[in-house]
């Protein structure tokens, strides 16, 4: 059974910092990766997918990371901005499947 | 495009109610998810639909809830009858693609706060 983790679970930084949010999976036998941004009392808003076969993803000051075999993703935020506060989730798709199972995501905080 | 159309933006109900969300996809789309959000249980996939056909309802709790798409640009999930634990954020998703296929970003709709009381 596929299980999706975040660490941290919660992260306060400065403006500016350049930081990275882990994501790790127990079935490497997936189909794509997506990472999503959730803001308070909000729904998910998409911000890279990843496939299978691609190594990484980049969208402006993110830049996101895929290494399948050892069942890891990251996501990197550079130069972060109070605007980017919100809780960041990954989510994986297998093969065969729609689904998405989705970690618990990481609430990130960036005080000006 | 206006997106995922969901409705109500809220419902609160007394336990033993029937209760009806709705879903309007973004036009085009041939995927429709249903998805549940708990604090303790994170996000989690109820059913999943493609061109209509339901092809995942593995996630639905139980006999209380049934989901249905009658036709390409509207969805609805119904909890009859309604429990206090049912209280939760549901989402409606949708995606091009189907099952296969490339670039099958997810794209959510502003989710229905429902409380059972």
């Amino acid at each position: 059974k596929q299980e999706v983790t975040q660490i941290p679970a919660a992260l306060s930084v400065p403006e500016g910092e350049n930081l990275v949010l882990n994501c790790s999976f127990t079935d490497s036998a997936i189909y794509n990766l997506q990472w999503f941004r959730q803001d308070p009392g909000k729904g998910l808003t998409s911000l890279l997918l990843i496939q299978s076969s691609q190594r990484e993803q980049t969208s402006g000051r993110l830049n996101a990371s895929l290494d399948k075999s050892s069942g890891r993703s990251t996501l990197y935020i550079a130069a972060s901005q109070p605007g980017d506060s919100a809780t960041y989730l990954c989510a994986v798709r297998g093969s065969n499947t729609g689904k998405l199972i989705f970690g618990q995501g990481t609430t990130l905080q960036v005080k000006p | 495009d206006a997106g995922v159309i969901q409705s109500p933006r809220h419902e609160v109900t007394e336990m033993g109610q029937e209760v009806t969300l709705r879903c309007k996809p973004i036009s085009g789309h041939n995927s429709l998810f249903w998805y549940r959000q708990t604090m303790m249980r994170g996000l989690e996939l109820l059913i999943y639909f493609n061109n209509n056909v339901p092809i995942d309802d593995s996630g639905m709790p139980e006999d209380r809830f049934s989901a249905k798409m009658p036709n390409a640009s509207f969805s609805t999930l119904k909890i009859q009858p309604s429990e206090p634990r049912d209280s939760a954020v549901y989402f409606c998703a949708s995606s091009l693609g189907g099952n296969k296929g490339v670039g099958e970003t997810q794209y959510f709709g502003p989710g229905t706060r429902l409380l059972v009381l």
